[in-house]
C-alpha cells in the first residue's frame, strides 16, 4: 500500500531564516506531488504541484520553492521566512490519471517568530 | 461567489444522533465529489469519493451528491465522539491540481 511520510510535525523559526519540508511517498512510481497551505479556518491553498523529476508548477507566487529532486522526494523551501509564512503546511499525492484522488501527509504546523 | 461553499459550524450534536454535512457548488464542470475527515493539527483523511450523482454508502457514512442542485451531503449515522472533527469538501475534474476545497465544518459530538 502507497505511504506519504512528512517531517517535522512541528517547527518554529525565526524571521529571516531558511526553511526546508521533506515528503516522501512510499509504494506507488511516478506520482503527481503537491504542497498545500491551510490557514486557520480556511481552506486549503495549493501552492506547488509536481508531475515529474524537475517539473514544479507554482500556483500561488510567494516566498516560497519547490523542488522535487527524485521521482518520490517533494521539497518545500523558502531563503528567508516572513510572518506571513507562518501555517499547516500539507504535502499530498495522487495517480497520475484524470479524476485522481488526492492523499494527503501528516502536516507541519510551522510558525515564524 | 467562491467556487464552493462550506458553513464552517462549529455544529454540535449529541452522541448517536444523525449528522448532515453540506457544500453547495457553482461550476458544473466539477465532475467528482470527495469529504475528507481532519483532526485536529492532523492532515486530512479520505472518507468518500464519488463520481455520479445519487448515494454512496460506506459503513455509518452516506455521501449524496445532486449534480443538478449543485448540492453535495455527508450523512453520518450513529455518530460517536471518535467522529468530532473537521469535515471538508472537495469538488474537482481532470487533474487532481484542480480540484478545490471547501473551507471545511467543525464537527462536535457531545457524549
Amino acid at each position: 500500500s502507497q505511504t506519504i511520510h512528512q517531517w517535522p510535525a512541528t517547527l518554529v523559526q525565526p524571521v529571516g531564516s531558511p526553511l526546508s519540508l521533506e515528503c516522501t511517498v512510499e509504494g506507488t512510481s511516478n506520482p503527481n506531488l503537491y504542497w498545500y497551505r491551510q490557514a486557520a479556518g480556511r481552506g486549503l491553498q495549493l501552492l506547488f504541484y509536481s508531475v515529474g523529476i524537475g517539473q514544479i508548477s507554482s500556483e500561488v507566487p510567494q516566498n516560497l520553492s519547490a523542488s522535487r529532486p527524485q521521482d518520490r522526494q517533494f521539497i518545500l523551501s523558502s531563503k528567508k521566512l516572513l510572518l506571513s509564512d507562518s501555517g499547516f503546511y500539507l504535502c499530498a499525492w495522487s495517480g497520475v490519471g484524470r479524476n485522481e484522488k488526492l492523499f494527503f501527509g501528516s502536516g507541519t504546523q510551522l510558525s515564524v517568530l | 461567489q467562491k467556487e464552493v461553499e462550506q458553513d464552517p459550524g462549529p455544529l454540535s450534536v449529541p452522541e448517536g444522533a444523525i449528522v448532515s454535512l453540506n457544500c453547495t457548488y457553482s461550476n458544473s464542470a466539477f465532475q467528482y465529489f470527495m469529504w475528507y475527515r481532519q483532526y485536529s493539527r492532523k492532515g486530512p483523511e479520505l472518507l468518500m469519493y464519488t463520481y455520479s450523482s445519487g448515494n454512496k454508502e460506506d459503513g455509518r457514512f452516506t455521501a449524496q451528491v445532486d449534480k443538478s442542485s449543485k448540492y453535495i451531503s455527508l450523512f453520518i449515522r450513529d455518530s460517536q465522539p471518535s467522529d468530532s472533527a473537521t469535515y471538508l469538501c472537495a469538488m474537482g475534474y481532470s487533474s487532481a491540481s484542480k480540484i478545490i476545497f471547501g473551507s471545511g465544518t467543525r464537527l462536535s459530538i457531545r457524549p
